[in-house]
């Protein structure tokens, strides 16, 4: 199994700023993921983050407003730009295991005031 | 194009009797996986079980077992001697490729109440 940390693990910010969401993985993984939850819902897929490529985002959700990086291949970044309150959720990182696992870390707590 | 469905926002149980959370799914790949999640108050998400568009019997770990109706695209989550410690929310998934490679996509999710 892979266990995964996420920096911030909440975060109260103002509305225009922007907060950078780090994710850790302890062991070496292709693909990692990045999920929002907003309150009271499910989870959203924002985008898949492979080594050694750009993102690839889903409808709705554009690389202006949430940029990624992924340096290596235990290690991913998002930022949320220019934030506004609603932005507030909870973003998960994920990253999928050797076979069928998918994991998820902790999640970051965001409040945009 | 990929969707999964949970019609039921809030199920009640009794503890220790059976309850089923429904799910259908809608893809036209032929090779797709389907999991469900639990999301405790904690927040945290943990993996229950998992069903392989291609695997011939129910999948099934502990009290979970999944009632996999592949003509009808259905994958509903059955527990069985529901605890206390069940009540939380539960989600159904679903794992399909593309050409980059794959994603997961949630369903609205269930909140199951176990009554004491």
């Amino acid at each position: 199994s892979a266990v995964i940390s996420q920096k911030p693990s909440r975060d109260i910010c103002q509305r225009g700023t922007s907060l950078t969401i780090q994710c850790q993985v302890d062991s070496q993984v292709t693909m990692m993921f990045w999920y929002r939850q907003q309150p009271g819902q499910s989870l959203t897929l924002i985008a898949t983050a492979n080594q050694g490529s750009e993102a690839t985002y889903e409808s709705g959700f554009v690389i202006d407003k949430f940029p990624i990086s992924r340096p290596n291949l235990t290690f991913s970044t998002l930022t949320v730009s220019n934030m506004s309150p609603e932005d507030s959720s909870i973003y998960l990182c994920s990253v999928s295991g050797s076979g069928y696992e998918q994991y998820f870390g902790p999640g970051t707590r965001l409040t945009v005031t | 194009a990929q969707k999964i469905t949970q019609t039921q926002p809030g199920m009640f149980v009794q503890e220790k009797e059976a309850v089923t959370l429904d799910c259908t799914y809608d893809t036209s790949d032929p090779s797709y996986g389907l999991f469900w999640y639990k999301q405790p108050s904690s927040g945290e998400m943990i993996f229950l079980i998992y069903q392989g568009s291609y695997d011939q019997q129910n999948a099934t770990e502990g009290r979970y077992s999944l009632n996999f109706q592949k003509a009808r695209k259905s994958a509903n989550l059955v527990i069985s001697a529901s605890q206390l410690g069940d009540s939380a929310m539960y989600f159904c998934a679903m794992r399909t490729s593309y050409s980059g490679g794959f994603k997961t996509i949630f369903g609205a999710g269930t909140r199951l109440f176990v009554k004491a």
